[in-house]
């Protein structure tokens, strides 16, 4: 059961870096991570998946140590609109039978970025 | 652009009633889920469909039932409506693959009086 760990609430200033860590000390070796962002009234919304080491898109980067363990969100020069909750998902649905406890969201971080 | 469709917004419905909530995916994805969300406990996955007639329970299924019939529509079934189903449902629709992300939905906030 790879749970998740995130930080509840962060805050920040605009044009600075900002860096959510999420924990998922159970993370079996299927597992993907994915980080998703939601604003008020709308659903989650796709950012950026790694499997190990580092990922950078176009709107973030994600670090993965060797061990899997953790997974730190990098957003570089955040914005008033990066105002949003943040949301770490580990999990893997490619096998069938159950997917109790395979695909675990977490409690998501809210940013809140001032300016 | 994927388009995750709910057939409402908002829902007011009473205790006990049966409640259908609806979901359409345009992309031709495989899987499809339901979650619900509540303050301070995140998403929680409640049925998870890989395939037509396909269905695998997640973490909170007790009360909800599921139906796909057709590929891109995926409905939660709320068989006698209880106050604590009060909440944020969320769909969301992959392609089939580990590695797939998912699209959301806007969601349907129900609420069961």
């Amino acid at each position: 059961l790879a749970k998740t760990t995130q930080p509840i609430s962060m805050d920040s200033y605009e044009g600075q870096e900002v860096n959510i860590t999420c924990s998922h000390n159970n993370i079996a070796t299927n597992d993907y991570i994915t980080w998703y962002q939601q604003f008020p009234s709308q659903g989650p919304r796709f950012i950026i998946q790694g499997y190990k080491t580092k990922v950078t898109n176009e709107v973030a980067s994600l670090f993965i140590p060797a061990d899997r363990k953790s997974s730190t969100l990098s957003l570089p020069r955040v914005s008033l609109s990066d105002t949003a909750v943040y949301y770490c998902l580990v999990g893997d649905i490619s096998n069938r039978g159950s997917t109790l406890g395979r695909l675990y969201f977490g409690r998501g971080t809210q940013l809140t970025v001032w300016p | 652009d994927v388009k995750v469709t709910q057939s409402s917004r908002y829902l007011v419905k009473r205790t006990g009633e049966k409640v259908f909530l609806e979901c359409v995916q345009d992309m031709d994805h495989e899987n499809m889920f339901w979650y619900r969300q509540d303050p301070g406990l995140g998403l929680r996955l409640i049925y998870f469909s890989y395939d037509v007639k396909m269905k695998e329970k997640g973490d909170i299924p007790e009360g909800y039932s599921v139906s796909r019939e057709k590929k891109e529509r995926f409905s939660l079934i709320l068989e006698s409506a209880s106050t604590n189903q009060t909440s944020m449902y969320l769909c969301a629709s992959s392609l089939s693959g580990v590695e797939q992300p998912q699209h959301f939905g806007d969601g349907t906030r129900l609420s069961i009086l």
